[in-house]
């Protein structure tokens, strides 16, 4: 079966430091991976998404970033934090390709930029 | 912007009575849409889905309705349980990821 690991679940970090949230598929191959994020009492946002190693697509130009080193990891960076970066972070995959559309996620990383 | 969008913010529902989560899009092109569970803390999870050459589907205490000429979805809990307080989120494909609505906050009580 398809299992998907974000991590860390939470951290608290100062303006203007670095971040890289981690995300993980294991059990399918060449998924579409995607970065969502929930800031509080609001939905989901997208961020990127990527349909292959390499290939990153951005939904929202901030100051974050993505990566896709290999098929099933899925890395969101920054270099610098502003506070507005604070939310629930959740990365997401599903079938390659224009599929059904169904995602399913991670269970999140709640970042607190202080 | 968005192109979904929930008519309520949060709902109250006496446990047993049944529940309907409304939901509008914009996107006429929209062929794809699916309901998502979110419990407090965890990322979301999948409910039903429904493509546009339905009305109507039906999973286990769930239904979901699309009404496409006023671009309407709405999500129908049987029987409402405790468990089933949540957020609820609608979502439309749009290209090769969902688009999400802000969400819906139901509350069961006893």
């Amino acid at each position: 079966s398809q299992t998907i690991h974000q991590w860390p679940a939470t951290l608290v970090q100062p303006v203007g430091s670095p971040l890289s949230l981690e995300c993980t598929v294991e059990g399918t191959s060449n998924p579409n991976l995607y970065w969502y994020r929930q800031a509080a009492g609001r939905g989901l946002q997208l961020l990127f998404y990527s349909v292959g190693i390499g290939q990153i697509s951005s939904e929202v130009p901030q100051n974050l970033s993505a990566s896709r080193p290999q098929d099933r990891q899925f890395i969101l960076s920054s270099k610098k934090l502003l506070l507005s970066d604070s939310g629930f972070y959740l990365c997401a995959w599903s079938s390659g390709g224009r599929s059904a559309g169904e995602l399913f996620f991670g269970e999140g990383s709640r970042l607190t930029v202080l | 912007g968005e192109s979904v969008g929930l008519h309520l913010p949060t709902l109250s529902v006496q446990e047993g009575d049944n529940s309907i989560i409304n939901c509008a899009y914009s996107n006429s092109a929209s062929d794809y849409f699916i309901w998502y569970k979110q419990e407090s803390g965890k990322g979301p999870q999948f409910i039903i889905d429904i493509r546009s050459n339905m009305d109507k589907r039906q999973g286990q205490r769930v239904t979901v309705l699309l009404n496409k000429t006023v671009k309407h979805l709405s999500l129908q809990i049987a029987a409402t349980q405790p468990g089933d307080s949540a957020v609820y989120f609608c979502a439309d494909l749009s290209g090769y990821a969902l688009n999400f609505g802000k969400g819906t906050s139901l509350l069961v009580t006893p």
